[in-house]
């Protein structure tokens, strides 16, 4: 079954980095996912798609202090130099053939 | 530059139906994929279906929580995709987001549009 797992929160300073991460269920660890983010009551953005080997392809206009990264079944997001418009829900999406699945959301806090 | 724009939300009793409207535009949508994707209040992101471009067949797949009420189509000419959604429930209550795919994964969105199955 196609799961993607994120950590419910994280959180991290104005000016600092921080890394999120989405875990492919057993049996995916090839899949390749997206990252979107989620401001407070707005919807969606499209920030980047992250493949296996780490390497990614960013959205329209998505900021150089956003970078993905992989290793085994984890897909990674990294954020630096974090502003207050960063304060975020992050999604992680996968798909196969038939489906597409997203995971649960991690709520990121700036400090 | 690509523009998405749900429309047909509203309030709707149970068991009735709705069909939602996304009306694309700055890209070629005849040949995209096209995804659905709801939101209950204060949850996240829920995939309900997508409907592939004619070139694959222009058909659906549907997320099980759905499948057999809801029905995806699309009018290529006029660019719009369809939400079918039929014997609502209240746990159907959402924004809903249509959005464009891009080899799998949702690549542009639209701003929503809000569902509300009550009696």
């Amino acid at each position: 079954q196609l799961v993607l797992t994120q950590s419910p929160s994280a959180s991290a300073s104005l000016g600092a980095s921080v890394k999120l991460t989405c875990t492919l269920s057993s049996g995916h660890s090839s899949s390749a996912i997206a990252w979107h983010q989620q401001q407070p009551e707005k919807g969606p953005r499209y920030l980047m798609k992250v493949n296996s080997d780490g390497s990614h392809r960013k959205g329209d206009g998505i900021p150089d202090r956003f970078s993905g990264s992989s290793s085994g079944a984890e897909r990674y997001l990294t954020i630096s130099s974090l502003q207050s418009e960063d304060e975020a829900d992050y999604y992680c999406q996968t798909w196969g053939n038939d489906i597409r699945v997203f995971g649960g959301g991690t709520k990121l806090t700036v400090l | 530059e690509v523009q998405l724009v749900e429309s047909g939300g509203g309030l709707v009793q149970p068991g009735r139906s709705l069909r939602l409207s996304c009306t694309a535009s700055g890209f070629t949508f005849g040949v995209c994929a096209m995804s659905w994707v709801r939101q209950a209040p204060g949850k996240g992101l829920e995939w309900v279906g997508f409907i592939r471009h004619k070139a694959y067949g222009g058909t659906s797949e549907y997320a099980a929580s759905v499948k057999g009420r809801f029905s995806i189509s699309r009018d290529d000419s006029k660019s719009i995709a369809y939400l079918q959604m039929s014997s609502l429930k209240t746990e159907d209550t959402a924004v809903y987001y249509c959005s464009r795919e891009e080899s799998g994964n949702s690549d542009y969105w639209g701003q929503g549009t809000l569902v509300t199955v009550s009696s």
